[in-house]
């Protein structure tokens, strides 16, 4: 079956934009997760979601970052007043009842 | 605090070969452990995991890991490597407890072990 999928592939902003990142889960699959990944560096969490509501969002590193799950399928990150820090690949997982999840193949943003 | 720690950054076998990539970890309660693998431009893909049960866990690729809970350990390891198992491989741990408990929540990865295999 389809896996997750995440668009766009690659997205290149100037500092100061603003930018959406959307995740399409594993149909069926309740819990979504954004991490983000650095160059060198294992993923580190963002945001989880259960259903709708957002179970955990303890990982956003500032108010700039904001994600929503309105129908408690699709995902959009969105980051305003991006900055070159900002650049990383936002990766999007989704699981069901397992404890295991499954990755998107990721959103590699560069901030100018 | 939850943390994992990937001691090698880089690991060299040949082909045909054991390998082991290192993985040790800090939870305060029971850990959820993981390995996902990681090719060039592309998404982690799940290898296996440990929940409960036998310490002796198997997955994908002929991978498997062994977790003691003595030494906070969770290493990988597939008795004959190939050439194509050559990539990122990540361990990542949950605190089975924190929070709101239960199965899914959110992992904590290491830095992430190169492996490379050689003919």
């Amino acid at each position: 079956g389809a896996g997750v999928s995440q668009t766009p592939s690659n997205k290149v902003t100037e500092k100061g934009k603003y930018v959406e990142l959307r995740c399409d889960p594993i149909s069926g699959h309740t819990a979504l997760y954004w991490y983000r990944q650095s160059l060198g560096q294992g993923p580190e969490f963002l945001i989880y979601f259960q259903g709708t509501g957002a179970a955990d969002d303890s990982g956003l590193p500032n108010d700039r970052f904001f994600a929503v799950r309105p129908e408690g399928s699709v995902s959009t990150l969105k980051i305003q007043r991006t900055e070159r820090g900002d650049s990383a690949v936002y990766l999007c997982a989704s699981s069901d009842r397992g404890a295991e999840q499954f990755f998107g193949p990721g959103t590699r943003l560069t901030v100018l | 605090a939850q943390s994992v720690a990937q001691p090698e950054d880089q690991v060299n076998v040949a082909e045909g070969n054991p390998l082991t990539v290192k993985c040790t970890y800090s939870v305060s309660g029971n850990p959820y452990l993981f390995w996902y693998v990681q090719y060039p431009n592309r998404g982690l893909q799940f290898l296996l995991k440990y929940i409960t049960g036998d310490n002796l866990v198997k997955g994908s690729y002929g991978f498997e890991a062994e977790f003691n809970k003595s030494q906070t350990s969770f290493h990988l390891k597939k008795p004959s490597a190939l050439v194509s198992d050559s990539a990122l491989y990540f361990c990542a741990v949950r605190d089975c407890c924190m929070n709101y408990g239960g199965s899914q929540g959110n992992l904590i990865f290491g830095k992430g072990t190169k492996l490379s295999v050689k003919p």
